[in-house]
């Protein structure tokens, strides 16, 4: 079946705009994760949902960065008020319950201006 | 709180040899450690995962070791292709207790000689 799917897959933006990131995960899959990369380092974690609840939060660097899996599917990263320092690679991944290997889609390259 | 060491320089092998890669954490042991292949411009990709109870896992032509004493996890690739080149992650739940929030090394870039 299809695997995790992000869009966009690339998205350029001026400093203080609004984004949205879009992540569809591998159908059934229960739980969902977001990370970001920055060139020439490993994933961070920013949050985590199981179902349609954010089971785990703690990695998203402060309150313009907010998450939502309303039906838990399909999931939004929302970026408020962007600023150079968020460009980055954003990746998503889902994975049948938590513990399960994780899939990743292929990420949104997002650069600010 | 938990830090993760990889080789941070590039390794460069020829076709046929063995790559070793090294994965270091820092504090407690790990419920599990976990190794995974990307490819520039591609998410991570899940290849070996291995418990703390384990001492060594294989899966075709990789295999993975985990040493507690030593805080050190060892990724072997033998009989090495060029299409084996990428950069290698480690991957390791955050806190112990919580293994559902994972850290990871900065990864080591393979590069394997024709």
């Amino acid at each position: 079946g299809a695997g995790v799917s992000q869009t966009p897959s690339n998205k350029v933006t001026e400093k203080g705009k609004y984004v949205e990131l879009r992540c569809d995960p591998i159908s059934g899959h229960t739980a969902l994760y977001w990370y970001r990369q920055s060139l020439g380092q490993g994933p961070e974690f920013l949050i985590y949902f199981q179902g349609t609840g954010a089971a785990d939060d703690s990695g998203l660097p402060n309150d313009r960065f907010f998450a939502v899996r309303p039906e838990g599917s399909v999931s939004t990263l929302k970026i408020q008020r962007t600023e150079r320092g968020d460009s980055a690679v954003y990746l998503c991944a889902s994975s049948l319950s938590v513990m399960e290997t994780q899939y990743f889609g292929p990420g949104t390259r997002l650069l600010v201006l | 709180s938990q830090k993760i060491e990889q080789n941070s320089e590039a390794l460069n092998i020829q076709e046929g040899k063995t790559a070793t890669l090294t994965c270091n954490y820092t504090n407690y042991s790990p419920a599990y450690l976990q190794w995974y292949r990307q490819d520039p411009g591609r998410g991570p990709v899940f290849l070996l995962l291995i418990r703390e109870n384990e001492k060594e896992k294989r899966k075709e032509r990789l295999k993975v070791t985990f040493d507690t004493t030593l805080k050190q996890s060892l990724f072997h690739i033998t009989a090495s292709q060029p299409a084996d080149s990428a950069t290698y992650l480690c991957a390791l739940p955050t806190d112990a207790g919580n293994n559902r929030k994972l850290i990871w090394g900065l990864g080591t870039s393979l590069a394997v000689n024709p």
